[in-house]
């Protein structure tokens, strides 16, 4: 019930590409969806998140799209550039406490 | 910047041992949270503290505890540390809003040999 499936488990990309990264939930009482961009030897930094009474979430090049009746949502990188190259962790949290659960994880490689 | 501290940055510990991590976040941040994400993870929730009490535990023994202070910096420690503790240990904050995104430290890779 607190699993967030996440996948591709990795993705490589050419520059000015379009990178996409899904998740999936089981859990109805999450109420915040994340997404979390990750480099090497730092902390996860957040780069968007939606509530599920919306559909889409769009922030510069990135893009949150919701399924609330699939309980899927999704990640969505325009015009992928090599510093983009990190690891993408979705998470879901609930309630007011926000404990969140995050996938397992998505390393992205964009090509120059 | 996130304005969360955590300290050390790396520690080397023996199975049995005992271990503290420290995190400090911005004024105002009442609300910490713990998490360990193991190598090629994603973090796990430990728990939370809200006003020097915890308020939320995900699924760790009771030899993970941890405290928060009046100036809401905070403690983790560990018990009887095991190999499998080998980690890298995030702490994150949020504001006294409620608001919703967490800020994360930059962690501390715990090692257990």
């Amino acid at each position: 019930q607190q699993q967030v499936k996440q996948s591709p488990q990795s993705l490589i990309v050419q520059k000015g590409g379009i990178s996409i990264i899904n998740c999936a939930y089981e859990n109805t009482a999450f109420d915040y969806f994340p997404w979390y961009q990750q480099f090497p030897g730092k902390g996860p930094a957040l780069l968007i998140a939606i509530r599920p009474d919306v559909s889409e979430k769009k922030e510069g090049r990135f893009t949150i799209s919701f399924n609330k009746s699939a309980k899927q949502f999704s990640l969505h990188i325009m015009d992928s550039q090599p510093g983009d190259s990190a690891t993408y962790f979705c998470a879901a949290g609930r309630g007011s406490a926000r404990q969140l659960t995050f996938g397992s994880g998505t390393q992205l490689t964009v090509l120059p | 910047e996130t304005g969360v501290t955590q300290s050390p940055t790396h520690l080397i510990k023996t199975r049995g041992q005992q271990v503290t991590l420290r995190c400090s976040s911005q004024s105002g941040h009442n609300t910490v949270s713990w998490y360990q994400q193991a190598l090629g993870q994603g973090p796990q929730f430990i728990f939370q503290y809200y006003r020097e009490e915890e308020n939320g535990r995900g699924n760790f023994p009771p030899r993970f505890s941890g405290l928060q202070f009046p100036n809401y910096s905070s403690e983790l420690n560990v018990n009887a540390l095991e190999l499998d503790d080998s980690a890298l240990y995030l702490c994150a904050t949020r504001g006294p809003t409620g608001g919703s995104e967490a800020f994360f430290g930059q962690g501390t890779r715990l090692t257990v040999v």
